[in-house]
């Protein structure tokens, strides 16, 4: 079974729709990451949490907001939906690893491809 | 803040040649450095990761990677190319593991 997992893996709503994606791990990681990936841009971190009562915003977090339901769960809503919001959502995870040793790496899910009309 | 500049956006290769993807790094602070593929219609995968035990690295399918101080980089190689190698490479960077600063992506074909 796969350690990150995304659902929905697609989706198409229509501008003005609430919409949320979900994000479950089973790595124990503390850490968990949204980002979206547009064409060009690469990857930008929308929101991140360190753990359950830890939430920070990104580089891009304007009508994004984010749920850390359990160490385990981390959603991505979208409250209305926007056509500028269609890219490829990623979630992530991972362990800091110990201080003044070494950094960890981030593991990634399968992403959900969101396409809003 | 940190940030990452990956020079060509897409880079063309025959099967058996040289693979070269540029990565160049903007702190003055080395940071913590890593290369990922992602496949079409997959998450990205680690390749490998410099955490300045050592100044070359190697990683999976028999990439790697010299992180060079004087220079800011964190060039990605591999001697010979395979159709399989084809795909988006990303580098990314990291000074303190709180947040990852990625490049805009390279796509790599791969020419029979």
């Amino acid at each position: 079974d796969a350690d990150v997992t995304q659902t929905p893996r697609n989706r198409i709503t229509k501008t003005g729709k609430r919409i949320m994606l979900e994000c479950s791990q089973t790595k124990g990681h503390d850490r968990m990451y949204w980002y979206r990936q547009d064409p060009g841009l690469g990857l930008r971190l929308i929101y991140y949490s360190f753990d359950v009562k830890d939430i920070n915003k990104g580089e891009i977090s304007d009508g994004y907001s984010v749920s850390r339901q359990a160490q385990a769960k981390f959603s991505l809503s979208l409250e209305s939906a926007i056509p500028n919001q269609t890219a490829l959502y990623f979630c992530a995870t991972s362990d800091p690893g110990l201080a003044g040793e070494t950094l960890n790496e981030q593991f990634f899910g399968p992403g959900t491809r969101l396409t809003v009309l | 803040a940190q940030s990452v500049t990956q020079l060509g956006s897409h880079v063309s290769v025959s099967e058996g040649a040289l693979v070269l993807l540029r990565c160049n790094y903007s702190s003055s602070v080395p940071p913590y450095l890593f290369w990922y593929v992602q496949y079409p219609n997959q998450g990205l995968q680690l390749l490998l990761k410099y955490t300045s035990a050592a100044t070359l690295v190697k990683g999976i399918n028999g990439f790697e990677a010299e992180f060079k101080k004087s220079e800011t980089s964190f060039h990605l190689t591999k001697p010979s190319a395979h159709m399989s190698d084809a795909a988006e490479y990303f580098c990314a960077a990291s000074n303190t593991g709180n947040q990852f600063y990625f490049g805009t992506g390279t796509s790599l074909t791969v020419i029979p």
